[in-house]
């Protein structure tokens, strides 16, 4: 079964710095880009950015609204990608899901983790 | 970026009914499309990938249809649990785009 577990959320104050993680089973996790994909309360969802393959040089893109300030990585040994997010704006505040978009088959998403941006 | 609409914004309809929500793409995404059902505090759950794919356990009253820049979801016989917003999705390059989303209520 394919699972994704995100994790690393919480309260942090404006300008703070925040890390999260994805976890992944299931699946050859090297083998497959994975997005972050953001929902503030209330509101639809949001494209942050994505990482692909050791295959594609592990490139990575992000929205325009996150650009130079998060980074997105990726650990093969450990199946897990990051999403690291400095000088974070009150306006990043939402549930963060990784998501995972096979070439055959459904998209694969997490249960999410909250960030709050507060002081 | 590739723009996703989804009609009607917002819909009012009772159990048994069929229900059929829109979307479109800004250019042509292929069959590149997804369904998710998405219910308060919860993920966004796929229903329906590659445009018209049911995915694993999904009831078969959910149906999609389309290629190109059109596409439609069906709910035959709305049940209870189906009162939710609905989100398209085009996966056909990135970033990601969704639709804004539809929610369906009780009327």
């Amino acid at each position: 079964e394919v699972q994704l577990v995100e994790s690393g959320g919480g309260l942090v104050q404006p300008g703070g710095s925040l890390k999260l993680s994805c976890a992944a089973s299931g699946f050859t996790f090297s083998g497959s880009a994975i997005h972050w994909v953001r929902q503030a309360s209330g509101k639809g969802l949001e494209w942050v950015g994505h990482i692909r393959t050791k295959a594609n040089n592990y490139a990575t893109a992000y929205a325009a609204s996150v650009k130079g300030r998060f980074t997105i990585s990726r650990d093969d040994s450990k199946n897990t990608a990051y999403l690291q997010m400095n000088s974070l704006k009150i306006e990043d505040t939402a549930m963060y899901y990784c998501t995972r978009h096979p070439g055959s088959g459904g998209p694969n998403w997490g249960q999410g983790t909250l960030v709050t941006v507060s002081s | 970026d590739i723009q996703m609409t989804q009609t009607p914004s917002s819909l009012s309809a009772s159990v048994g009914d069929r229900v059929t929500i829109t979307c479109r793409a800004s250019q042509s995404i292929s069959s590149y499309l997804n369904w998710y059902q998405q219910k308060p505090g919860k993920a966004p759950k796929v229903l329906i990938y590659a445009a018209s794919t049911l995915q694993t356990g999904v009831p078969s009253r959910f149906s999609g249809s389309g290629s190109g820049t059109d596409f439609t979801l069906t709910i035959n016989s709305l049940q209870p649990e189906d009162f939710a917003t609905y989100y398209c999705q085009q996966s056909y390059n990135t970033p990601l785009t969704f639709g804004p989303g539809t929610k369906v209520d009780i009327k």
